[in-house]
């Protein structure tokens, strides 16, 4: 496989559950990202790890946890969510984390999350 | 911070005719800017990409834009729309998101682009 892939491609999970999210990215990068893609809003960023530390959070509650063990995985465990995250969750890589670094960004096609 | 106005929500055109879609950016310094296409159920694809020199960059799939700092735009374009063209398109700009803090991109709300055959 190449490129960023992410699994599962669709997933229904009540409040109580406890699931991840999978990516994998087979491009040799590493910085890693999480965004969020709602409804009629701009994509979000969650999180942003470079060379698998974690650079940012985006005030993500913390039902949201993000993992990242080495540079080709990342994960997003998430715990007691709400009908609102409903979204499609999306991850992406780049080579470096900084302007001087090939800032382009490669996404994987997303895990469309419904929470019941 | 960086901020991204698509001011389009939807666009409808016929095949074979131009598109124009519009995208302003709010930033201090020079930025780097991005074109992403978005088909239903996909992920984001590159389409093009601004970081320096000429302010008129090609991409893939026949599409261009034009980076003009004086009105803090990057247009895309493209002289001919193809049916398989539908899609939602997104600008961005690249950018630190503070002084010290990570560097990442900022989206528009994106522009969805319906072709009429």
């Amino acid at each position: 496989e190449t490129g960023v892939t992410q699994t599962p491609r669709h997933l229904v999970m009540g409040m109580t559950n406890k699931k991840s999210l999978k990516c994998e990215q087979h491009l040799g990068h590493n910085a890693m990202y999480w965004y969020k893609q709602s409804a009629k809003k701009p994509l979000e960023l969650m999180f942003v790890y470079s060379l698998e530390e974690r650079v940012e959070n985006n005030s993500v509650p913390s039902r949201f946890s993000p993992e990242c063990p080495n540079s080709s995985h990342l994960f997003l465990h998430l715990h007691t969510l709400q009908p609102e995250d409903s979204a499609l969750y999306l991850c992406a890589s780049s080579q470096g984390q900084g302007p001087l670094m090939n800032t382009e960004a490669f996404f994987g096609q997303g895990t469309r999350l419904t929470v019941v | 911070a960086q901020s991204v106005t698509q001011p389009d929500i939807h666009i409808t055109v016929s095949e074979g005719a131009s598109l124009e879609l519009r995208c302003n950016y709010s930033y201090g310094a020079t930025p780097y800017l991005f074109w992403y296409v978005q088909s239903p159920g996909q992920g984001l694809q590159l389409l093009l990409k601004y970081f320096s020199g000429d302010t008129l960059v090609q991409g893939i799939k026949g599409f261009e834009a034009e980076f003009k700092r004086s009105q803090s735009s990057f247009n895309l374009r493209k002289p001919s729309v193809h049916w398989s063209d539908a899609a939602e398109y997104f600008c961005a700009v690249g950018a630190r998101s503070s002084g010290a803090g990570s560097y990442q991109l900022t989206f528009g709300k994106g522009t969805k682009l319906s072709v009429i055959p």
